[in-house]
């Protein structure tokens, strides 16, 4: 069974300076998807950025890039320029598809503070 | 706007009452699921449906069930709640099994059991 690991329970980072998230993860496939997803307090979860296993390249999404590093299975995510409405809490996330079921398991989380 | 929509989003039910959480979406996708999250743990999938067909995981308890009468609407029963079911509830959408495809949460459900 794949699992998730976040290792950091709560991030702390001044505005407009960098902040990385980091994940890793345990699995015996070769193709996956990970992803990070954002929660901000009281309100619903949403996509950040994913990676797909097979692109080396590693994915970018404004302010947001990810360090995918296959081999250690890790999949890092780099805040830039943080903002206020970068506060929350940050989940990694490993999806499986096996053709006829898709399944994301996510990891504890991360709770990124952001101060003035 | 298209989403993914969750009510109530607070839930307060007695030991052993029955309740039932209620999801829809105007996104006409596919697949709906529900995802169990603990106070500070990961969200726990529970099952999902793509279109009628009912996925369960293996450790979802027989307590919990889930009627999905229409493309637009889910439901997640749970028959006879437990103080362990206290959690946030949260709905979740994507349009198909694709690995990369995107899932479109709801804001969730808060289950108080007293």
């Amino acid at each position: 069974a794949q699992t998730v690991t976040q290792s950091q329970p709560e991030m702390s980072v001044q505005e407009a300076e960098t902040v990385t998230l980091s994940c890793t993860y345990d699995t015996s496939e070769s193709d996956y998807y990970l992803f990070w997803y954002k929660q901000p307090p009281s309100r619903q979860m949403i996509l950040v950025i994913r990676q797909e296993a097979y692109k080396q390249q590693n994915a970018t999404e404004n302010r947001f890039s990810v360090n995918f590093q296959k081999a250690a299975k890790s999949f890092s995510l780099k805040i830039s320029d943080s903002q206020l409405g970068d506060a929350a809490m940050y989940f990694c996330a490993y999806r499986t598809y096996t053709g006829t079921a898709s399944k994301l398991t996510f990891g504890t989380g991360t709770r990124l503070q952001v101060t003035l | 706007d298209a989403m993914v929509i969750q009510n109530p989003r607070y839930q307060v039910t007695q030991f052993g009452k029955p309740v039932t959480l209620s999801c829809s979406q105007t996104l006409n996708h596919n697949v709906m699921y529900w995802y169990q999250q603990k106070s500070s743990q990961a969200p726990k999938l529970l099952f999902h449906y793509y279109d009628k067909d009912f996925n369960n995981e293996a450790d979802t308890p027989d307590n919990f069930q889930s009627r999905r009468p229409n493309t637009s609407f889910c439901f997640l029963d749970i028959r006879s709640p437990g103080l362990g079911d206290a959690a946030m509830y949260l709905c979740a959408t994507s349009r198909n099994f694709r690995q990369g495809e995107t899932q479109y949460f709801g804001p969730g459900t808060r289950l108080l059991v007293l």
